[in-house]
């Protein structure tokens, strides 16, 4: 069984350049989380979506913004990209949104964003 | 608003010895706690969590942690680490029936022989 997707796995920008990040949820997860992971820090929540739509959102600016397929597949896309968006950018998937947090996250193993 | 508080950002230790890694959290609604371990160019991997019941929770590779809800602590601990277990760790925490996790900055532990 197939875990979580993420492509591609590196990926150099320049800066003001657009960026589109793809997942692809764990089999028979239905709700997608993007979080992204500066070099030394903890993960930070950038949104969730749940039914093609966005759920809930983090403090990111809108330059960030995101897509859910009818798979449950998903685009985190970065406009007019900045040095500091340069992280590991990881998405999550789970099941059930809105109900417990007890089935879980399942992180894919992220995609590396430089931004030089 | 919810925030964790990891307190060393390393901790060295030699193989077999015991540790302990170090979560603080804080907020005013109740909350689910998450121990989650990253090696290195990998994503996240849940290694134990608290929602409800036993304030003792344990994870199949010998860590355990305990809720403390008197000092909003959720300390990682392991009798006897090794080699294998260097890793980051992270401490999360999120609101009751949100899917929003709140992370520490990690902890990295690193096994000498």
């Amino acid at each position: 069984d197939a875990g979580v997707t993420q492509s591609p796995t590196h990926l150099i920008k320049t800066r003001g350049q657009q960026v589109t990040l793809r997942c692809s949820p764990k089999s028979g997860h239905d709700t997608v989380s993007w979080y992204q992971q500066a070099l030394g820090q903890g993960p930070q929540f950038i949104f969730q979506y749940y039914e093609e739509e966005e759920r809930q959102r983090g403090n990111f600016p809108d330059r960030f913004s995101g897509h859910q397929f009818p798979n449950y597949s998903s685009e985190l896309n970065v406009n007019a990209l900045l040095l500091g968006d340069s992280a590991l950018y990881l998405c999550a998937s789970s099941a059930n949104a809105g109900g417990p947090l007890g089935s879980g996250y399942t992180f894919g193993s992220g995609t590396r964003l430089t931004v030089v | 608003a919810q925030s964790v508080t990891q307190l060393d950002s390393q901790v060295p230790v030699f193989e077999e010895a015991p540790v302990e890694l170090r979560c603080n959290y804080s907020s005013s609604v109740s909350v689910y706690l998450f121990w989650y371990v990253q090696y290195p160019n990998q994503g996240l991997q849940l290694l134990l969590k608290y929602l409800s019941g036993s304030t003792l929770v344990e994870s199949i590779n010998g860590f355990e942690a305990e809720f403390n809800k008197s000092q909003t602590s959720f300390h990682l601990r392991k009798p006897s680490v090794h080699i294998s277990d260097t890793a980051e760790y992270f401490c999360a925490v999120s609101r009751i029936n949100t899917d929003k996790l709140i992370f520490g900055t990690g902890t990295r532990l690193q096994v000498f022989p």
